[in-house]
């Protein structure tokens, strides 16, 4: 079936540090990706999405490619703040179900 | 414009009692799903309704039940609460048409004891 795989967090940066954080999914026929973010005591957020392979994501800074050949769609930014301190979760879907990672918690430091 | 709106915020049950969650969608949506969130993992989805019809399941016991009201409006029922059932609830919302972009309430924390 399905699947999303995360990797592992925390992850902490110092501001202005470039950030990657990888995500690899496992799906039959052509879902949709996407990235949602949940900053503390919020709701999730959708960040970013890609609707076909080679489709690039982008929004407030933060990208992602949609990779079929290497089943991937890892987010990038290249000077993380402060403010981007939060959960991550990347996730998939084409039927508005979403398959959602583990989450990646991420911490900024000044 | 309010977005999707859930109640209550927080709430204490005991293991064997039931609990019923609600959810309206953001205005202009039609199509309500909710997930699980448990401490520290990814949302699972646990069913999806449109048009006043449970559309779509995920994989959770028929405990987990839910309804969609005329007015999009939905509400989600667990039955014989056990504590594995302690986790955010989050309803999320879309229009029919739009198979991507969901927007997510700010969840209902339940604690069974």
């Amino acid at each position: 079936g399905n699947s999303v795989t995360q990797m592992e967090g925390p992850v902490t940066l110092s501001e202005e540090a470039f950030l990657t954080i990888n995500c690899t999914y496992t799906a039959t026929g052509y879902p949709s990706l996407f990235w949602y973010v949940q900053y503390p005591g919020e709701g999730l957020q959708l960040l970013l999405k890609a609707t076909k392979a080679d489709d690039k994501g982008s929004n407030k800074g933060f990208e992602a490619t949609y990779r079929k050949e290497t089943t991937s769609f890892h987010l990038e930014k290249g000077s993380v703040q402060v403010s981007d301190s939060a959960v991550y979760f990347c996730a998939l879907g084409n039927t508005g179900k979403l398959i959602f990672g583990q989450g990646t918690t991420l911490q900024v430091k000044p | 414009d309010a977005g999707v709106t859930q109640s209550p915020t927080h709430l204490i049950k005991t293991r064997g009692q039931q609990v019923t969650l609600r959810c309206s969608p953001k205005s202009g949506h039609d199509t309500v799903s909710w997930y699980q969130q448990a401490l520290g993992q990814g949302p699972q989805f646990i069913f999806q309704y449109y048009e006043e019809e449970e559309r779509q399941r995920g994989n959770f016991p028929d405990r987990f039940s839910g309804h969609q009201f005329p007015n999009y409006s939905s509400e989600l029922n667990v039955n014989a609460l056990l504590l594995g059932d302690s986790a955010l609830y989050l309803c999320a919302s879309r229009t029919s048409g739009n198979t991507g972009e969901l927007f997510f309430g700010e969840g209902s924390r339940l604690t069974v004891l």
